[in-house]
């Protein structure tokens, strides 16, 4: 199947700064990917739909200031959380769907710890 | 709005016996259902999707599921559970016209040798 690259799989930052999550499509293009969030033992919480060429799409009550997104190639996807705080630490996922297809693929995910 | 329910928090099976877990989802038009496995502290691994045609979808690892149009279900199902099988199962939805997938809580699913 296809691949999602996610980049880093783990990440310390201290509190204030900004840290910056990669997610990949290795060998498809797509131009929608999305970015989730998840707390320990609970379901995805879609954060917001990234479109290639034009401004994310955020669910309602996601700060877009805050969860800076963009999306400049057919596969590539950054979401880049800015003034981190403790609250903010949570694993993050991303997904892909192919243009071609009507599966979306997940990376492996990335584990944020604020301190 | 788009919708998924999963009622069981955790479902219990001995190795060997078939498994269950359940899906139920409320959407306009036509569904897009998926299933999907996340083992802990991974991303989530594709199983199977139903789009059209046949209700009965095979995926991976031996799982199927099956689209109940009238009960609105896509319950996942394997004839003989495995150990390696525990993990957790996600089931998701796309359709309405939109673009995002929308996922249940999530079933813990536990075989026992």
């Amino acid at each position: 199947g296809a691949v999602v690259s996610q980049h880093p799989s783990r990440v310390i930052c201290k509190s204030g700064t900004s840290v910056k999550i990669e997610c990949r499509s290795l060998d498809f293009q797509a131009t929608t990917m999305f970015w989730y969030r998840q707390f320990p033992k609970q379901s995805l919480m879609l954060m917001a739909t990234s479109n290639e060429g034009s401004k994310a799409t955020y669910e309602q009550g996601v700060e877009k200031d805050k969860f800076l997104i963009n999306h400049a190639s057919l596969t590539l996807s950054t979401l880049t959380v800015t003034s981190a705080h403790p609250e903010d630490s949570s694993f993050y996922i991303c997904s892909a769907r192919p243009d071609s297809g009507n599966t979306i693929y997940f990376g492996e995910g990335s584990w944020l710890t604020v301190v | 709005a788009q919708s998924v329910a999963q009622p069981e928090d955790q479902v219990n099976v001995a190795e060997g016996n078939p498994l269950t877990v359940k899906c139920t989802y409320s959407v306009s038009g036509n569904p897009y259902l998926f299933w999907y496995v996340q083992y802990p502290n991974r991303g989530l691994q594709f199983l199977l999707k139903y789009i059209t045609g046949d209700n009965l979808v095979k995926g991976s690892y031996g799982f199927e599921a099956e689209f109940n149009k009238s009960q609105t279900s896509f319950h996942l199902k394997k004839p003989s559970a495995l150990v390696s099988d525990s993990a957790l199962y996600f089931c998701a939805v796309r359709g309405g016209g939109y673009n995002k997938l929308i996922f249940g809580a999530g079933t813990r699913l536990a075989v026992h040798p």
